[in-house]
């Protein structure tokens, strides 16, 4: 499997813009997480969703973040516009959530991430 | 609600020496189950080792174990004999097995000294 999958890498834009970030996660997965990670913040989890569904979003910042999940193997993270302080490293993660008690969790698969830089 | 504290911002230790990073949670849930991620300076996120709530044993992966005391809700993570290439941000996490959020640590640096 070729693991979780961001575009784009990296991402430089003006204040003002929108920006779109995409994940592919890996197929089979259920669950897909966005974070994001700063110096001042660490890593926050921006939102999570399971079988397609936005479960929890309240990370999310402010109305100026969108998610999407169309379908199990895409996803984006919308911000219109963009701000300087939204500057930050973006991960996509996705993992397999156990269907009962006991058969627990898989970890949490990263993708390399979308270092995103609002000027 | 879930949280996780790693209290040592940034740790050195000498190359082939044993390190202890520290982890506690506090969770009211029974089943949880832990893991220990890896972020080298190039920036991926890389999975070490889990432990289940339920597992009797220690979790091991290779260089990497898991002291894992539920009664005091810690569960550090153990890499013996530290290369070189250890040096790197390390992150605790928790997932909840109803519920799928991964809860992350502030992390902690490790430093690998020759």
């Amino acid at each position: 499997d070729a693991g979780v999958i961001q575009s784009p890498r990296h991402e430089v834009t003006e204040m003002g813009q929108e920006v779109t970030l995409r994940c592919k996660p890996i197929s089979g997965h259920n669950s897909l997480f966005w974070y994001r990670q700063t110096m001042m913040r660490g890593l926050e989890l921006l939102i999570y969703f399971n079988n397609n569904v936005p479960i929890d979003d309240s990370g999310m910042p402010e109305d100026r973040f969108s998610a999407k999940m169309p379908n199990a193997s895409f996803s984006t993270l919308k911000i219109q516009p963009s701000e300087p302080r939204d500057s930050a490293v973006y991960f996509c993660a996705s993992s397999l959530e156990g269907l009962w008690r006991g058969e627990g969790n898989t970890e949490a698969f990263f993708g390399q991430g979308t270092r995103l830089t609002v000027v | 609600a879930q949280k996780i504290t790693q209290t040592q911002p940034g740790m050195f230790v000498q190359e082939k020496e044993a390190v202890t990073l520290d982890c506690t949670y506090d969770t009211s849930d029974q089943s949880y189950g832990l893991f220990w991620y890896k972020q080298p300076s190039s920036g991926e996120m890389i999975f070490l080792i889990y432990q289940g709530s339920y597992d009797e044993q220690n979790a091991t992966e290779g260089r990497y174990s898991l002291n894992f005391q539920k009664a005091r809700k810690s569960a550090n993570l153990v890499i013996s004999a530290s290369q070189l290439g250890d040096s790197a941000m390390y992150f605790c996490a928790m997932s909840r097995y109803n519920f799928n959020k991964f809860y992350f640590g502030s992390g902690t640096k490790l430093n690998v000294k020759p």
